[in-house]
């Protein structure tokens, strides 16, 4: 089973401000990495798909970088609807998760 | 648009069965794949299996073999999802979520439900 592990477990950031969340996987995942955005009683989101690329309606502030074992989402400009939970998946090898980053306004 | 919705929350007594409804709309129901996924209080989430909604076919996570069950009723649109033998570690929110490949194989999942938390209290 390939592992996730994101840091750090929570971000504390102002608003305006940019947050860096990461995740590592086990093994590599190629660019099958997907952040998704959950917040408390809602759907979770896709945000991005394929390691790198904006799923649908998702503002330009969120992006996604990296491949292999190493990626990174960065959100240039926090705004008060970007505080939540953001988990890595990885779907290259069946799916697994990372335990999540939690983004709290500072 | 894509929804899914799912039904509601449940308590259930340890060795009990829960079943978990996904109710799909704005879009083709059998030309994309349905997951399951849940997420245990402070755990991370953990995916439990898949169904080809066009032929019925459905693949399970090693952990749930023989206690996961994963059907559709494709008139209805509706997925579902039944786990037997409930133990206490079993109390998570249940989300279904959508394929974004198709039926295909699994790939990155495009839309989720917004889950149905199953307690498990004697």
């Amino acid at each position: 089973e390939i592992v996730m592990t994101q840091s750090p477990a929570t971000l504390s950031v102002s608003p305006g401000e940019r947050a860096t969340l990461s995740c590592r996987a086990s093994q590599s995942v190629s660019d099958k990495l997907a952040w998704i955005q959950q917040k408390p009683g809602q759907a979770p989101t896709l945000l991005i798909y394929g390691a790198s690329t904006r799923a649908a309606g998702v503002p330009a502030r969120f992006s996604g970088s990296g491949s292999g074992t190493e990626f990174t989402l960065t959100i240039s400009s926090l705004q008060s609807e970007d505080f939540a939970v953001y988990y890595c998946q990885q779907y290259n090898n069946w799916y697994t998760f990372g335990q999540g980053t939690k983004l709290e306004i500072k | 648009q894509v929804q899914l919705v799912q039904s509601g929350a449940e308590v259930k007594k340890p060795g009990a069965s829960v079943k978990v409804s996904c109710k799909a709309s704005g879009y083709t129901f059998t030309s994309f794949a349905m997951h399951w996924v849940r997420q245990a209080p402070g755990q991370r989430p953990e995916w439990m299996g898949w169904i080809n909604t066009g032929n019925g076919d459905t693949q399970y996570a090693q952990k749930f073999q023989g206690r996961v069950s994963i059907t559709r009723d494709a008139s209805a649109t509706t997925g579902y999802m039944e786990l037997t033998g409930l133990t206490f570690e079993d109390t998570a929110v249940y989300h279904c979520a959508r394929d974004s490949s198709g039926n295909g194989w699994m790939y990155y999942l495009d839309y989720w439900g917004q889950g149905a938390l199953v307690t498990v209290s004697s």
